[in-house]
């Protein structure tokens, strides 16, 4: 089963509004890192939070994490229409489930405008 | 600087025929991933490797093959290709796991979109 869920699936906002999407996870993790995908490409990096931050800031990108509720939200503030993509998040399992990323099945952001 | 090139970019395949699917990465990376994307799915985990020569199994191992031979490559086997297996297919690589290590984050490859008939 997926270790990360976004939610909403889908997001449709105007250009210039704040856009956000969240994700939650079920087990504990060391980091959370969100990435984007435009329409048929490869996912790009675009922020990681370890589990002992709370908040993180990366230009437009605001990302917080509680991990007393195992959830993370990504905020875009003043969005445009090139942010329309779609958004997962991602987690490693703690060290003594393996080795690898597990990810979400994504929110489509759309940015009309 | 080209990342993670995959190779080929689309390919069709008639179901019971073979191919393998190549990832190589330039960036000294000790992990590699191959996933799957489906709509609706999201990314799932095939296999990934932790080092030169070594392999293991993700989410959705069944009908493939990997091998990591040379560190720069990761090499994405199907025997006898089915129409469930039809997707695109990322490859992904990057430097750690560690949590005290900065450079944790994925660098993705392009994508291959496989169709089988």
């Amino acid at each position: 089963s997926q270790q990360g869920e976004e939610d909403p699936q889908a997001l449709s906002i105007q250009e210039g509004e704040n856009a956000t999407m969240n994700c939650s996870y079920k087990t504990s993790i060391n980091n959370l890192q969100w990435y984007r995908q435009n329409s048929g490409r490869g996912l790009v990096h675009l922020i990681l939070i370890r589990s002992n931050e709370r908040e993180k800031h990366s230009g437009r990108l605001r990302v917080t994490l509680d991990t007393s509720k195992k959830s993370s939200s990504l905020l875009i503030t003043a969005s445009r229409a090139a942010d329309t993509a779609s958004y997962f998040c991602a987690t490693d399992r703690a060290k003594n489930y393996g080795q690898n990323f597990v990810f979400g099945p994504g929110t489509r952001l759309s940015v009309l405008p | 600087n080209a990342g993670v090139t995959q190779t080929p970019k689309f390919r069709v395949l008639k179901t019971g025929q073979s191919m393998t699917l190549l990832c190589a990465q330039d960036m000294n990376h000790e992990y590699m991933y191959w996933y799957r994307q489906d709509p609706g799915m999201g990314l799932r985990l095939i296999h990934y490797s932790v080092g030169e020569g070594t392999t293991a199994k993700g989410e959705v191992p069944d009908g493939y093959n990997v091998s990591r031979l040379k560190k720069q490559n990761f090499l994405l086997g199907l025997e006898s290709a089915a129409p469930s297996q039809t997707s695109v297919y990322f490859c992904a690589s990057s430097y750690s796991l560690d949590t005290l290590s900065p450079n944790t984050e994925a660098f993705f490859g392009q994508g291959t979109r496989l169709t089988v008939v």
